[in-house]
C-alpha cells in the first residue's frame, strides 16, 4: 500500500547533539510537510516542500532545517536540540498545496532530548 | 485562516451517535471545513471535508448550516476504537496548503 514512512519511530538524543529524522513516501506526492506536536497539543506546521521549493513558517526556529533530495525523501535536521524540542515530529504529504487536498500523515517520530 | 473552537473533550458509550460541533464564526467565502482524526502515537487521518449543507462518507457525516459559522461532525454508532482526538480545520482553497490545527476534541468512548 502507498504510504508515508517515518524512521526511526523513537529517537533519543542529547542536549545540543544534532539529530536527523527521516520521512519517505510512496504516494509520489509533490508536497511534503513537517509538523511538530508536543504532548497534549495540536500539530504545528514547521515547513513544507512543494517539489524542490522550500517554504518555511515564519515562527519556525532557525534550529530546524529540512532537506528534500528527491521526490520520495524528506529530512528534518535539528542542529542543536534543546529540552523544549522534545516532541512528536510528523511528516505529511499531499498532491498539491491547497487545504482541500488531503494530507497523508506518517506515524511520527517521537524525539526525546536528554 | 479562520479560527475554530471545539469542545475540549466528550464522553460517549459504544453504539451511540456522537456529534462534535465546531465553531468558525469568521469563516471566509472560499474556506472549506475539514476534519481529521488522531489516535494516540499516530499521525492525523483525514475523515471528511465539506463546503456547505451535508456531506456523508463511509466513516462520518458533516453538517454545515447555511451561514457556515459552525459545522457538526457526526459519528454513527461509535465503538471503543473511535476513541481519538478530532480536529476541525478551516482552510482557503486559494491559499497555501497550511493546516492550522485547533485544540481538537478528545472523544472517549466507554463500553
Amino acid at each position: 500500500d502507498a504510504m508515508v514512512i517515518q524512521n526511526p519511530r523513537y529517537q533519543v538524543t542529547q542536549f545540543g547533539k544534532p539529530v536527523t529524522l527521516s520521512c519517505s513516501q510512496t504516494l509520489n506526492h509533490n508536497v511534503m510537510y513537517w509538523y511538530q506536536q508536543k504532548s497534549s497539543q495540536a500539530p504545528k506546521l514547521l515547513f513544507h516542500y512543494y517539489d524542490k521549493d522550500f517554504n518555511n513558517e515564519a515562527d519556525t526556529p532557525d534550529n530546524f532545517q529540512s532537506r528534500r533530495p528527491n521526490t520520495s525523501f524528506c529530512f528534518l535536521d535539528i542542529r542543536s536540540p534543546g529540552l523544549g524540542d522534545a516532541a512528536m515530529y510528523l511528516c505529511a504529504t499531499s498532491r498539491v498545496v491547497t487545504p482541500t487536498d488531503t494530507q497523508y500523515f506518517g506515524p511520527g517520530t517521537r524525539l526525546t532530548v536528554l | 485562516l479562520a479560527k475554530t473552537t471545539q469542545p475540549i473533550s466528550m464522553d460517549s458509550y459504544e453504539g451511540q451517535e456522537v456529534n462534535i460541533t465546531c465553531s468558525h464564526n469568521n469563516i471566509a467565502t472560499n474556506d472549506y471545513i475539514t476534519w481529521y482524526q488522531q489516535f494516540p502515537s499516530q499521525g492525523p487521518r483525514f475523515i471528511i471535508q465539506g463546503y456547505k449543507t451535508k456531506v456523508t462518507n463511509e466513516v462520518a457525516s458533516l453538517f454545515i448550516p447555511a451561514d457556515r459559522k459552525s459545522s457538526t461532525l457526526s459519528l454513527p454508532r461509535v465503538s471503543l476504537s473511535d476513541t481519538a482526538v478530532y480536529y476541525c480545520l478551516v482552510g482557503d482553497w486559494s491559499n497555501t496548503g497550511k493546516l492550522i490545527f485547533g485544540q481538537g476534541t478528545t472523544l472517549q468512548v466507554k463500553p
